[in-house]
């Protein structure tokens, strides 16, 4: 079955770092780009970080640069999201997202809620 | 950063309706938009890209179009799965970015 599973979401206090992940499985993992996509609660969608296919380039938006990695582990299909000096505005469910063809996101996880607060 | 900006932001319509949902963006984006659509307590899901290229298995209600700055979404009869917050994205230039959203509500 083709999906994406985030795991590590969780309560954090500000300041304090986090490490989502996102498992990958039914489709070969290292023939596409990731990307991490977060909604804060009752808002919109804000693209946070992009992973190229071979992990070599990586891109991030402003409100996150400096504090969070991203990176991946083609040997067990693994996306994960170090996020370091959280702070409350950070809080948001945090999707997982497929890149393809560099014009869309065409598989999403489920979601990962993370709550700054202290 | 590109602004898309959508509108309207929330409407109300009828199943069997034809609704619009419109993107307009702070700059030329030549057809380099997405569609997704998002219900509550999911994650969205891509209706089109290119923004006229629908993705497998949506239906044909559903359709995209324009380039450069404004771009469109229809449905040509609206059904009542189509609720949901419905949004446009960039794929022109990084930052990625995403339009407000447009809430839609069945009467």
């Amino acid at each position: 079955q083709v999906q994406l599973v985030e795991s590590g979401g969780g309560v954090v206090q500000p300041g304090r770092p986090l490490r989502l992940s996102c498992a990958a499985s039914g489709f070969t993992f290292s023939d596409y780009p990731m990307h991490w996509v977060r909604q804060a609660p009752g808002k919109g969608l804000e693209w946070v970080a992009l992973i190229s296919s071979d992990g070599r380039n990586k891109l991030y938006a402003d409100s996150v640069k400096g504090r969070f990695t991203i990176s991946r582990e083609i040997s067990n299909n693994t996306l994960s999201l170090q996020m370091n000096n959280q702070r409350r505005d950070d809080t948001a469910v945090y999707y997982c997202a497929r890149g393809h063809g560099g014009s869309r996101f065409d598989l999403w996880g489920q979601g990962a809620l993370v709550t700054v607060s202290s | 950063a590109i602004q898309l900006t959508q509108s309207p932001s929330s409407l109300s319509a009828s199943v069997g309706d034809r609704v619009t949902v419109s993107c307009r963006a702070s700059q030329d984006i030549r057809n380099n938009v997405a569609w997704y659509q998002q219900k509550p307590g999911f994650p969205p899901r891509l209706l089109m890209y290119d923004a006229s290229t629908p993705e497998t298995g949506v239906p044909s209600r559903f359709s995209g179009s324009g380039s450069g700055p404004d771009f469109t979404l229809i449905i040509s009869s609206l059904q009542p799965e189509d609720f949901g917050t419905y949004y446009c994205q960039q794929f022109n230039r990084f930052p990625l970015t995403f339009g407000g959203g447009t809430r839609v509500d069945i009467k």
